[in-house]
């Protein structure tokens, strides 16, 4: 079965420091997203991408977020300058026309 | 602001029936998703209700009714591995706002 996939699973970075988290959707997905969650917490929603611009974004995806779709199967979020609270775990997730989002398994990023 | 109330944690046994309610307050609303996620693992989709009424799929259904602002999962026949968070979501466009998720833990 189709599955979304991610890497890394783990990443540690220094406070100011660039990160890029990347995802392959399932390949003939047309929606994609990234969310977030702490640990504990609720999942929360960053943004959308359709036909390669963002559909949607929240309040938490200010300027030092921006995502990509550097070719026809990657799907990428970068964090320009992390902080401390950027600690969580981000999901990527696509889905084709219909509602199901498929989730990929996370990267658990810890800033220090 | 966008909320979404579930209750944090439920306990049922093992073949019984149990309800998750949430309800929620939007600024808009297109449709309402529930998701399971076991400890450690990815939110994996279970249902979507866009209109009033039952969904049902296997042992899962679910409800809506927009004009109360509310809906509900239900899981029949439970078993030791529906042991996970639940969250209900609401879809407005293209985004989503989820609830802070009930913990169900089946005992046998």
């Amino acid at each position: 079965e189709p599955e979304v996939t991610q890497t890394p699973s783990h990443q540690v970075t220094q406070m100011g420091q660039e990160v890029i988290l990347r995802c392959v959707p399932i390949s003939n997905h047309l929606y994609f997203y990234w969310y977030r969650q702490i640990l504990g917490q609720k999942v929360e929603f960053l943004v959308s991408f359709y036909n390669n611009e963002i559909s949607e974004k929240s309040e938490i995806f200010d300027d030092q977020f921006s995502v990509e779709r550097p070719d026809g199967s990657n799907f990428t979020l970068k964090i320009r300058s992390t902080k401390l609270e950027d600690s969580a775990m981000y999901f990527c997730a696509s889905k084709s026309g219909v509602e199901t989002q498929y989730f990929g398994p996370g990267t658990r990023l810890l800033v220090l | 602001g966008q909320s979404l109330e579930q209750p944090s944690e439920v306990t049922a046994v093992e073949g019984a029936i149990v309800q998750i309610n949430c309800t929620y307050q939007t600024s808009g609303f297109y449709g309402l998703s529930w998701y399971q996620q076991h400890d450690g693992g990815a939110p994996t989709f279970l249902s979507y209700n866009a209109l009033d009424g039952l969904e049902e799929t296997g042992r899962f259904s679910s409800f809506l009714s927009r004009s109360d602002s509310y809906g509900y999962l239900l899981l029949q026949e439970l078993q030791m591995k529906d042991s996970a968070s639940y969250f209900c979501a609401v879809r407005d466009i293209d985004k989503f706002y989820f609830g802070s998720g009930t913990k169900l833990n089946v005992k046998p």
